[in-house]
């Protein structure tokens, strides 16, 4: 069963707190990209991966970082310097190879992340 | 990157044909087009992609006019199953074989009974 994984589905932070999300695709893409969604809005680009250990920051890369050391994973970390946390967190990934589908990118199931 | 502009929301009656319309003025010559749709508290799912005139697939149609500066999309008989965010981008090409997705707020189709 192909596809994109994220987990956990729901995560708290506490004050101060680092926490990192999980994504793990098998579906032997070379790029993979971290959103963000804020109530009504639309996805905004965090971090973006074209190769393993090479990444490049988005258009709201402060306060997150992230490593990219296998093909397969992408995880997000979200550190205290982001001061407003609270989103929908989308991992999607697609294929640099395959020309007809070089430009569509498949998305996770999403993490929601709440400040307590 | 090319930004769109799309209408915020529309309404439907089941088994119409829904026309989403967006404008892309500033498209480049490498940029695709293409629509996703966005069930609440899920990530987008892909719907269509083109280049130029149209594209027809099992689940919509994406007209695009020869200037490339819109695209309209084409749901066919919509069910209230098709009621979600509908977002139209465009891919930009930003090297080494990889594109780029610029989200705008999308357009909003609720489907009515």
């Amino acid at each position: 069963d192909g596809g994109i994984t994220q987990s956990p589905k729901y995560l708290f932070r506490k004050e101060g707190q680092n926490v990192t999300l999980s994504c793990e695709q098998n579906l032997n893409h070379d790029a993979m990209y971290w959103y963000r969604q804020d109530p009504g809005q639309g996805l905004r680009l965090i971090y973006y991966s074209q190769i393993v250990n090479d990444f490049q920051k988005g258009d709201i890369a402060e306060g997150y970082s992230v490593s990219r050391e296998k093909k397969e994973s992408f995880p997000l970390t979200v550190t205290s310097a982001q001061k407003n946390p609270t989103a929908f967190y989308l991992c999607a990934s697609s294929s640099i190879t395959d020309v007809a589908e070089k430009n569509i990118q498949y998305f996770g199931a999403g993490t929601r992340l709440s400040v307590l | 990157l090319a930004k769109t502009t799309q209408p915020i929301s529309m309404d439907s009656y089941e088994g119409q044909e829904v026309n989403i319309t967006c404008s892309h003025n500033n498209i480049a010559t490498n940029d695709y087009i293409t629509w996703y749709q966005q069930f609440p508290s899920q990530g987008p799912r892909f719907i269509i992609q083109g280049y130029k005139t149209k594209v027809t697939n099992e689940v919509a149609s994406l007209f695009i006019p020869a200037d490339r500066k819109s695209s309209t999309l084409s749901l066919p008989r919509v069910s209230l199953s098709d009621t979600a965010v509908y977002y139209c981008l465009v891919a930009a090409y930003s090297g080494a074989g990889s594109y780029q997705l610029t989200f705008g707020k999308g357009t909003k189709l609720s489907v009515i009974p």
